[in-house]
């Protein structure tokens, strides 16, 4: 069945780096759109980066520019999210999604974890 | 790009009809016809709900609505049930090529 599972999330100090994974199966990774968003504990749904399905465009929200970077493995399914700088505030959980309808993610993730703390 | 506005929580009867409220700019919502909703259960994932501002995915009830006029997308659910109890979340495309979600609004089934 189509699914999206993360991993790579953890507990890590602030300034320290972290890469999020997402593996793909069920359908053509490599035809859709795929997003991070994250979610802080207690709070709102916040939109953090989409890669283009051939990995040709990628953008960010301002939050996270030149800290974060997505990128996607096609011939491994894989979508990735590299942090680096990290700070308190990016505390969340961080899911995936595929953008199967056009801006719509009709796929999610479970979710990962990542809790930034000294 | 500013969080699309929600009021914070509605509640509604079983069997009722309730509207959540999702108020952009006319640098999202406004300007396109690419507004989605997401139900959400606590500790789980989001779920689509609304894509295209009033489409529904395959397998979603059709007491949900969506709609839009200017700056304001809405949802309306009818018939209420107790399964309806989440968080809902509007979402829009940018003219920045960026999405934004709504701060989420949460349903009480009384």
């Amino acid at each position: 069945q189509v699914q999206l599972v993360e991993s790579g999330g953890g507990v890590v100090q602030p300034g320290r780096s972290l890469r999020l994974s997402c593996a793909a199966s069920g359908f053509t990774f490599s035809s859709y759109g795929m997003h991070w968003v994250r979610q802080a504990p207690g709070k709102g749904l916040e939109w953090v980066a989409v890669i283009w399905y051939d990995g040709g465009n990628k953008y960010y929200v301002e939050s996270v520019k030149g800290r974060f970077t997505i990128s996607r493995d096609n011939s491994k399914n894989t979508l990735f999210l590299q942090m680096n700088r990290l700070r308190a505030e990016d505390t969340a959980v961080y899911y995936c999604g595929r953008e199967g309808l056009v801006t719509s993610l009709d796929v999610w993730g479970q979710g990962t974890t990542v809790t930034v703390s000294s | 790009q500013s969080a699309l506005t929600q009021p914070a929580s509605v509640s509604g009867s079983p069997g009722q009809s309730i509207t959540i409220s999702c108020t952009g700019t006319s640098s999202d919502v406004g300007i396109y016809n690419y507004v989605s909703w997401y139900q959400q259960h606590p500790g789980k994932a989001p779920k689509l709900t609304i894509y295209d501002v009033r489409k529904r995915p395959s397998g979603v009830s059709n007491r949900f609505s969506g709609s839009k006029s200017g700056n304001t997308a809405s949802l309306t659910i009818s018939g209420l049930q107790a399964g309806d109890e989440a968080h809902y979340y509007c979402s829009s495309y940018t003219t920045n090529t960026t999405w934004v979600f709504g701060g989420g609004t949460k349903v009480t089934v009384l």
